[in-house]
């Protein structure tokens, strides 16, 4: 069965600053999707980012990118321009291509902004 | 479109009783998801239903039943509510043909308390 390892709990930034969440998860196949989610105190779950491992080119939308490294099991998320509306726990999210595989979680790091 | 949505937000259990968490999505996604939240665990699967007529176990079904009663609904049943299961408690859905995207969408979550 496939983990998702979320080592650093808690993590703090000034605003307008860059933080990089680091996320590591272990598989045995080769097709899968990576995801960043973000949960806010409102505790809606959103989803950040997306990254498909047959893709080489890290995903990116707007200040938020990862680095994907599929020979380490890697994929770090990187917040560019922290903004205060950061502030939220961010779990990084793991699911294989067949149709009816699930999705597993890390379990989250809470991050906080600071103005 | 309202997206996912649950019923109820808040809910306060005693000991044994009894109760039924309803989800609904209007995305019509073939697969629906029902997930726990416990503080530093993450998000663990309970049940999961691939498309309407089928459920089956995720990794913490214990004490739960579903219900897929049809392509928009799924519900949660804690037949004899227990203090272990105090949680966070979120629907999901996903389109599990679309190619682009296996990302899930969650619903705003419910907060259950057994006392």
């Amino acid at each position: 069965a496939q983990t998702v390892t979320q080592s650093q709990p808690e993590m703090s930034v000034q605003e307008a600053e860059t933080v990089t969440l680091s996320c590591t998860y272990d598989t045995s196949e080769n097709n899968y999707y990576l995801f960043w989610y973000k949960q806010p105190p409102s505790r809606q779950m959103i989803l950040v980012i997306r990254q498909e491992a047959y893709k080489q080119q890290n995903a990116t939308e707007n200040r938020f990118s990862v680095n994907f490294q599929k020979a380490a099991k890697s994929f770090s998320l990187k917040i560019s321009d922290s903004q205060l509306g950061d502030t939220a726990m961010y779990f990084c999210a793991f699911k294989h291509t067949g149709a009816n595989s699930k999705l597993t979680f890390g379990k989250g790091i809470t991050l906080s902004v600071r103005p | 479109n309202a997206g996912v949505t649950q019923t109820p937000k808040f809910q306060v259990l005693k000991t044994g009783q009894s109760m039924t968490l309803q989800c609904a999505q209007d995305m019509n996604h073939n697969s629906m998801y029902w997930y726990r939240q416990d503080p530093g665990m993450g998000l663990r699967l309970i049940y999961y239903s691939a498309s309407e007529g089928t459920t089956d176990k995720g990794e913490v079904p214990n004490g739960y039943n579903v219900s897929r009663l049809n392509k928009r609904e799924f519900s949660l049943r804690l037949e004899s509510a227990a203090p272990s299961q105090t949680s966070v408690y979120f629907c999901a859905s996903s389109e599990r043909r679309s190619h682009y995207s296996y990302e899930q969408y969650f619903g705003p979550g419910t907060r259950l308390t057994v006392t």
